[in-house]
């Protein structure tokens, strides 16, 4: 079975530091690898995703995440933070055993960004 | 392109009764899954459908079902409502050609919040 650990659930920065949220994930086989992002009452939104290619993504918002196969890594980073990022994020897998059709999510990160 | 929607947005409900979701996906989209979101157990796969089948199954008891139509709409139901199923329920779509792997994105949309008293 695979699983998706998100280092802290809360993660505290100032606008225009670089944010860094940490997921590590564990999967017999290579997986695809997303990071989704939930404002207060909404759905999710995708920020970008790793299928094969290039381990380096680039998403929205100025994003990108580096896939480690090494480390089981796939930690989602920007260079700097704005007031509006401020949201929580979500790392998830996706299993091969459904032909890559079904997500097995983290358990989030909160992002606080302060002025 | 219209989003995923769901209806309704919120609904309140008391133990044992039972109570039906609807979404509609993307214009195109074939697929459609189901998520419930908790805050104690985060984000779980319930079920996904495609071409009216329910083609994968989550970790749930048979309390929880889904259909889906031809246009490909879908609706989920709890039965006999407990208060554990007091959550935010996602749906999510996406534009696959149904075949044993796909590297196409789930779209979610705003979710179903259900509340149990």
């Amino acid at each position: 079975a695979q699983s998706v650990t998100q280092l802290g659930s809360h993660v505290s920065v100032s606008e225009g530091a670089l944010v860094l949220l940490r997921c590590n994930y564990s999967s017999s086989v290579p997986p695809y690898l997303f990071w989704y992002v939930q404002y207060p009452n909404q759905g999710l939104q995708l920020l970008l995703k790793y299928t094969t290619g290039a381990t380096l993504v680039k998403g929205i918002n100025g994003f990108e995440a580096e896939f480690k196969k090494s480390e089981t890594s796939f930690h989602l980073t920007k260079p700097s933070a704005h007031m509006s990022d401020a949201a929580e994020y979500f790392c998830a897998v996706s299993d091969p055993g459904s032909g890559y059709s079904t997500l097995t999510f983290g358990k989030g990160t909160m992002l606080l960004v302060s002025p | 392109k219209a989003g995923v929607t769901q209806t309704p947005r919120y609904l309140i409900k008391t133990r044992g009764q039972q109570v039906t979701l609807s979404c509609s996906p993307i214009s195109g989209h074939r697929s459609v899954s189901w998520y419930q979101q908790t805050p104690g157990q985060g984000l779980q796969f319930l079920f996904e459908y495609f071409s009216e089948t329910q083609r994968n199954k989550g970790n749930f008891p048979g309390r929880f079902s889904g259909r889906q139509f031809s246009n490909s709409r879908s609706e989920m139901n709890v039965s006999t409502l407990e208060l554990g199923d007091s959550a935010l329920y996602l749906c999510a779509s996406r534009h696959t050609s149904g075949g044993a792997i796909t590297t196409d994105t789930q779209y979610f949309g705003p979710g179903t919040r259900l509340t149990v008293l």
